[in-house]
């Protein structure tokens, strides 16, 4: 079957170097933000978040780096693996209260090559 | 950990049956989503749910429908599969102010 990753930016980085994917949003209003990682075949999952009163987060070998002023979120991956490579999506809570809905990306194919 | 689990991960199906897909989360969340998703489409959503017997449109719910009988299940129908709706879908399931927790994806050829 048709791989999610097709159609998609694409960016190749040798193993062991750092990755950073870029991600541009559309609302100013959104107050949270969340990078996926898609391996093929599987559903995404949750990577790492950050809130809009934040504009750096940390956690094991990812950064996350927002700039509201330019609407704009990085992803950065230190010593790439093999393992890291996936689909990444960021995403966008536009929504508070009850109901909270997020808009994706389309999303970027990191290849890492060995 | 939360668990959304989709019941099935390959699905093959004819033109007009009615197909249904289930998701059970584990966590007691209150809000569900469906999505599909499409080479160069992205994610879009179907329909979502914040509590038992609620449901609301997404940007795409022409042709589906859903069911929430019990909080932790939330079904998507398909009442007669076309096969514009070959993709692959994928449950979510939220606590407040979270991020989705994502099932593992059903992937649905229609033929």
């Amino acid at each position: 079957g048709e791989s999610v990753g097709l159609h998609l930016p694409t960016l190749s980085v040798q193993e062991g170097d750092n990755s950073i994917i870029n991600c541009a949003y559309s609302n100013s209003a959104s107050d949270y933000f969340i990078w996926y990682k898609q391996e093929s075949g599987k559903g995404p999952q949750f990577i790492i978040d950050i809130r809009s009163n934040m504009d750096k987060r940390q956690g094991q070998r990812v950064t996350v780096l927002l700039n509201k002023t330019v609407k704009h979120l990085s992803l950065q991956i230190a010593a790439t693996q093999p393992g890291d490579s996936a689909v990444y999506f960021c995403a966008e809570n536009l929504y508070g209260g009850a109901t909270n809905k997020l808009i994706f990306g389309t999303g970027t194919l990191l290849a890492v090559q060995p | 950990d939360v668990k959304v689990t989709q019941s099935s991960r390959y699905l093959v199906k004819r033109t007009g049956e009615k197909v249904f897909l289930e998701c059970v989360q584990d966590m007691d969340h209150e809000n569900m989503f469906w999505y599909r998703q499409d080479p160069g489409l992205g994610l879009r959503l179907i329909y979502f749910s914040y509590d038992v017997k609620m449901k609301e449109k997404g940007d795409i719910p022409e042709g589906y429908s859903v069911s929430r009988e019990k909080k932790e299940r939330f079904s998507l129908i398909l009442e007669s599969a076309s096969t514009n709706q070959t993709s692959m879908y994928l449950c979510a399931s939220i606590e407040r102010n979270y991020g989705y927790t994502f099932g593992s994806g059903t992937r649905l050829t229609v033929v």
